[in-house]
């Protein structure tokens, strides 16, 4: 099974809402990541944990608050987002191995428009 | 950080044509993979490839870890393969992969 779960698929804020995105995988995977990507670019990555701890942020905005309650679960938090934060949110996993293959696999995304 | 460069950023081809994706990067990588996004946003696994050459049926890909390249093949392409193409790179200490710009590939029946 090389599947990464998120929902929802689509989510429509406004600026003063505070939302939710959820990601689960079952892989034993022990890394997952968020990634943003705005139309017609690359994803971008924004967060890593790695063994449930935070390893990496990319000097994303307190706005964007990331979770990893467990090694299967990553949320990201949405609060007071902007207009331009609408995007497609990716999540994915990997090993997290370091010393070979550490393949990442990726969820569905979450479509994000902030009215 | 390292930089990715994909080429050509747009491809047209007709249905049954075959084609070259190249992705450049400036320094050691190793991890590599070859994505293809479809018109939906998911990116689907198409090779883990760091180095040498792997096939999986009209795809294959083939990676040159000393000179800092790699190809990806479509041959026989079919209006199923539009989409964009995504190679991505990262080292062994970390989990920072980036990501080229990626080609666009249309494929017209």
């Amino acid at each position: 099974d090389t599947e990464v779960t998120q929902t929802p698929k689509h989510l429509v804020m406004g600026m003063t809402n505070k939302k939710s995105l959820k990601c689960e995988q079952h892989m034993g995977h022990r890394a997952m990541y968020w990634y943003k990507q705005k139309a017609k670019k690359p994803p971008e990555l924004m967060f890593v944990y790695s063994y449930e701890k935070l390893s990496i942020n990319e000097s994303v905005p307190s706005r964007f608050s990331p979770e990893c309650p467990n090694s299967s679960l990553l949320n990201l938090h949405l609060h007071a987002l902007q207009p331009e934060d609408s995007a497609l949110y990716l999540c994915a996993s990997s090993q997290d191995r370091h010393d070979s293959y550490n393949e990442q696999f990726f969820g569905p995304g979450t479509r994000l428009t902030v009215l | 950080g390292i930089q990715v460069e994909q080429s050509p950023p747009d491809l047209i081809l007709q249905e049954g044509a075959n084609s070259t994706l190249r992705c450049n990067f400036s320094d050691s990588v190793n991890n590599l993979q070859w994505f293809h996004q479809n018109p939906w946003g998911q990116l689907i696994n198409l090779f883990y490839i760091p180095s040498g050459t792997k096939q999986n049926g009209r795809l294959s890909a083939t990676t040159v870890a000393t000179e800092r390249y790699s190809l990806l093949y479509i041959s026989s392409s079919q209006t199923t393969d539009s989409g964009v193409y995504f190679c991505a790179v990262g080292k062994y200490n970390n989990n920072d992969m980036r990501f080229g710009a990626g080609t666009r590939l249309t494929v017209k029946p």
